[in-house]
């Protein structure tokens, strides 16, 4: 079965760039989102499509795909993305999350 | 706007059966792909089972499968996962999430948006 493979943890000052990774096999040749969880809340969509943000998700939030690494950007982080992400992709007939990676902003 | 409402967890024994709900609006329901995807407390997200415009085609996670069963009521805007031989390992939030995109897109865009979520416990 398909893996994604993300950093458990990471933690940015406030004001910074966050990179959080997320693994797999071709990954490329797939499209990846990205999903937003803060505490006791349910997900949120920040990146679909590999690149594409949903309407009302800051501009800071980017995403990029090449290779085996899909990658989401938080430009100028806030104390608001303190958060969990997930990467998620479809495989043949089955959804995929990553692990998810804790974001802390510090 | 677009909202999923879930309801139906609660705690149940080892062995027995518990039927989720959730109801969308602010869509065209017969539209999209729903999808039912899970949390255990503390753990990360899972994917459960998506069930695709006409009812007919579904799709399942190999943890559940021959043991849960998604549905949906097109007019009544309703979707639904019927949860038999539940093991205390399906204790988890359940989430109902639709399909970003519309129609056979469905697979690219992931999920937006999500419901607030209900809890099932399966315990002794």
């Amino acid at each position: 079965s398909y893996e994604l493979t993300q950093p458990p943890s990471l933690s940015v000052s406030p004001g910074q760039t966050a990179s959080i990774t997320c693994s797999g096999n071709h990954l490329e040749n797939k499209y990846t989102s990205w999903y937003q969880q803060r505490p006791g809340q349910s997900p949120i969509q920040v990146i679909y499509q590999d690149t594409k943000r949903p309407s009302g998700v800051p501009e800071r939030f980017s995403g990029s795909n090449s290779g085996n690494t899909a990658t989401l950007t938080i430009s100028g982080t806030q104390a608001m993305d303190e958060a969990d992400y997930y990467c998620q992709v479809w495989d043949v007939s089955t959804a995929v999350f990553g692990g998810g990676t804790r974001l802390t902003v510090l | 706007q677009v909202q999923l409402v879930e309801s139906g967890g609660g705690v149940v024994q080892p062995g027995r059966s518990l039927r989720l709900s959730c109801a969308a609006s602010g869509f065209t329901f017969n539209d999209f792909a729903i999808h039912w995807v899970r949390q255990p407390p503390g753990k990360g997200l899972e994917w459960v089972a998506v069930i695709l415009t006409d009812g007919n085609n579904k799709y399942y996670a190999d943890s559940v499968k021959g043991r849960f069963t998604i549905s949906r009521d097109n007019s009544e805007n309703t979707l639904f996962l019927e949860m038999n031989s539940l093991r205390v390992d399906d204790t988890a939030i359940y989430y109902c999430a639709r399909a970003k995109l519309r129609f056979l897109e469905w697979p690219q865009g992931g999920f937006d948006p999500w419901g607030q979520g209900t809890l099932v416990t399966v315990s002794s």
